[in-house]
C-alpha cells in the first residue's frame, strides 16, 4: 500500500518569507500523481496543487512550487511569500495502487507570523 | 451543483444511536469518496463509489458503517449503534476521471459528535 509521510507536525514561517513543507511517499507503481492539500481552520480541504509522476518540470501554481524528486521519492511543497492566510493544515497525498482513492499524510500545520 | 454539498453540517447524537450522513456530489463526477478525520488528525480513507461498480469498502472500521450511492449521484454513509470513538468530521469527495490532475473536491463536511 502506499503511504505519505509528513515529519513536521508544525511549522512557523514569518509573513513575506518562503518555507517548505515536507513529503516524502512510498509506492510500488511506475506512474502516479502526488497531490498538496490545504485545510483552513474552517475546515475545508483545497486543492493546491499536482504532480505527475512523469512530469519532467516541478509543478508551479503562482506561489506554491513542489520540489520534486522522483529518485528520492519526495515532494515538498514550497510556499513562496508567506502570507497570513496562509496559516492551515497542508496535506500530501498520493493515489492508492490502482489509482484511487487518495492516501493522505498526516498533515503538517504551517503558521505565519505576522 | 456546483460543490461538494454534505448535509447536516453538524450533528449530535447519544450513543447507541443510528445516523446518517448525506453527501451529494459535483453533477457528473463518476467517483464519490469518503473520508473521516478525527480531531487534529489526517484523513482516514472510509469508502470509494465508482460508476456503477462494487463500491470498495476496505476503510471501513467496523460492520456498524456502511454507505449507499443512489443512482450514481447522492450517497448516504450511516453509523448504526454510533460510539464515542466516532466522533470525527466526515468528509465525502467526488472526482472527475477527465480533471484527474485536480484530485478530488471535497465537501464542507459533517461533524459528529456522539454524547
Amino acid at each position: 500500500a502506499q503511504k505519505i509521510t509528513q515529519t513536521q507536525p508544525g511549522m512557523f514561517v514569518q509573513e513575506k518569507e518562503a518555507v517548505t513543507l515536507d513529503c516524502t511517499y512510498d509506492t510500488s507503481d511506475q506512474s502516479y500523481g502526488l497531490f498538496w492539500y490545504k485545510q483552513p481552520s474552517s475546515g475545508e480541504m483545497i486543492f493546491l496543487i499536482y504532480q505527475g509522476s512523469y512530469d519532467e518540470q516541478n509543478a508551479t501554481e503562482g506561489r506554491y512550487s513542489l520540489n520534486f524528486q522522483k529518485a528520492r521519492k519526495s515532494a515538498n511543497l514550497v510556499i513562496s511569500a508567506s502570507q497570513l492566510g496562509d496559516s492551515a493544515m497542508y496535506f500530501c497525498a498520493i493515489p492508492n495502487s490502482g489509482n484511487t482513492p487518495l492516501v493522505f499524510g498526516k498533515g503538517t500545520r504551517l503558521s505565519v507570523i505576522a | 451543483g456546483a460543490g461538494v454539498s454534505q448535509s447536516p453540517s453538524n450533528k449530535v447524537t447519544e450513543k447507541g444511536k443510528d445516523v446518517e450522513l448525506r453527501c451529494d456530489p459535483i453533477s457528473g463526477h463518476t467517483a464519490l469518496y469518503w473520508y473521516r478525520q478525527s480531531l487534529g488528525q489526517g484523513l482516514e480513507f472510509l469508502i470509494y463509489f465508482q460508476g456503477n461498480s462494487a463500491p470498495d469498502k476496505s476503510g471501513l472500521p467496523s460492520d456498524r458503517f456502511s454507505a449507499e450511492r443512489t443512482g450514481g449521484s447522492v450517497s448516504t454513509l450511516t453509523i448504526q449503534r454510533t460510539q464515542q470513538e466516532d466522533s470525527a468530521v466526515y468528509l465525502c469527495a467526488s472526482s472527475s476521471r477527465r480533471e484527474s490532475n485536480y484530485g478530488y473536491t471535497f465537501g464542507s463536511g459533517t461533524r459528529l459528535t456522539v454524547v
